[in-house]
Formats: C-alpha cells, structure tokens, sequence
C-alpha cells in the first residue's frame, strides 16, 4: 500500500509566525503538488514541483521537493488568516503512473 | 463562465433512493475524476473518465454509476443510497491523469 504521510494533521497558530508542514513517503514520485482547500469549497492547486531538490516560492509560500522525490515541505513564513485552509499534497507515483493523496493539514491562522 | 460547476451544493436523499450529481466543465479537459471526501480518509478516487465514453473504477467505485456522453459533463449517480454513502463529493477535471486538478465546489450528501 502506498502511503502519503501529512504532518502535523493540525496546527494553531497565531499571526505573525511561521510554519513548515510535511509531506513524506517511501515511494518515488514524478511530480508531487500542493493544494489548499477552504471549507465549503473543493481544493485549488497551489504549485506542482517536478525535479529532486526544486524549490518553487509563491509569495510567503516556500516549496521543497526532496532530493530523492520521495518528501516535500511548505514552508509559510509570517503566516496571516487568510492562510487558513487544509493544506494537501499529492504525488504521482514514478513506478505505476498513480495519484496518491495525502489526508491533509489542517492549518489555523489566528488574528 | 468558465470554470467547473456541481450541483446541486446540497443534497437529503433517504435510504434506497436514486440520486445523480451533475458536473459540467467548460476547458473540454479530457480527464475528469469524482471523489468523496471523509473525515479520516482524505480523498479517495471513486470513477475517473480519460475522454467521452471511455470511464473507469477508482478505489471506491461500488454504489456508484458514471457515464460521459459528452465531453463537458459527468454525472455520478447513486444507484440504491446507503448511509454509508453520506459524504462531501468532489469532481475535478485536468488535462492530464496526474494533474493539476481544477476541482467544483463540492456535493454535500447525506443520506438518511
């Protein structure tokens, strides 16, 4: 079974701060992507990263794919409310050509 | 506009009961994918459709029918709803099998 492990499930934390979630596995994969997801509203891609060691910024948003394309980070430095969402990654798995979620971190932002 | 749209945005359907979840894409994506939602278990895959009239099982297909006459649409119907079937559902589609999805906002079901 292929896995696709998010941590911490959840994170409070106030404005102001910064924050690293993970993404990790044992399988390799081909491309991994991060989403954000608002509640009552489906999830929009946030970036996709591609290459072993890559690093995409999108704004306050820093995203890492490990060198061995089996982790990934998010990093969001001085976090604000509007960050507030379930953060999910997703990999393409390299061996069968699948898409593997992960279950999420659930992030709060607080004022 | 463009975009990707599900309806209805809430659903009370009883036990037993049929019940179709309506998603049209305007991008003529040709992949497009359903998925439920559940506290504990993240997004699982239940059918995905590669072009019109070519679909596929997920990892939770049973309980459920798709079809794709055209390629903008792709309704999931439940044949005989269970509690079970209680859930937020999401369909998405992309021009690739493995992403980046563009998702609707999601059904919300409950079955009672």
């Amino acid at each position: 079974t292929q896995l696709l492990e998010q941590s911490p499930q959840f994170l409070s934390i106030q404005e102001g701060e910064n924050l690293t979630v993970y993404c990790n596995s044992s399988s390799v994969f081909s491309s991994l992507q991060w989403y954000r997801q608002e509640p009552g509203e489906g999830p929009v891609l946030l970036v996709t990263v591609v290459t072993g060691g890559e690093v995409k910024k999108l704004k306050r948003l820093t995203f890492q794919f490990g060198d061995a394309r089996k982790d990934s980070s998010l990093h969001i430095t001085a976090a604000q409310p509007g960050d507030t969402g379930l953060y999910l990654c997703a990999g393409e798995v390299d061996s069968n050509y699948q898409l593997i979620w992960g279950a999420g971190t659930k992030l709060i932002i607080k004022p | 506009d463009a975009g990707i749209t599900q309806s209805p945005r809430y659903k009370i359907t009883e036990t037993g009961r049929q019940v179709t979840l309506m998603c049209h894409q305007t991008w003529s994506h040709s992949y497009m994918f359903w998925y439920r939602q559940d506290l504990g278990h993240g997004l699982r895959l239940i059918y995905y459709s590669a072009a019109a009239d070519i679909t596929d099982k997920g990892e939770v297909p049973d309980g459920y029918v798709v079809s794709r006459s055209k390629t903008e649409n792709f309704p999931l119907t439940l044949e005989s709803a269970t509690r079970s079937q209680t859930s937020v559902y999401f369909c998405a589609s992309s021009e690739s099998w493995v992403g980046g999805y563009t998702f609707g906002s999601g059904t919300r079901l409950t079955v009672v």
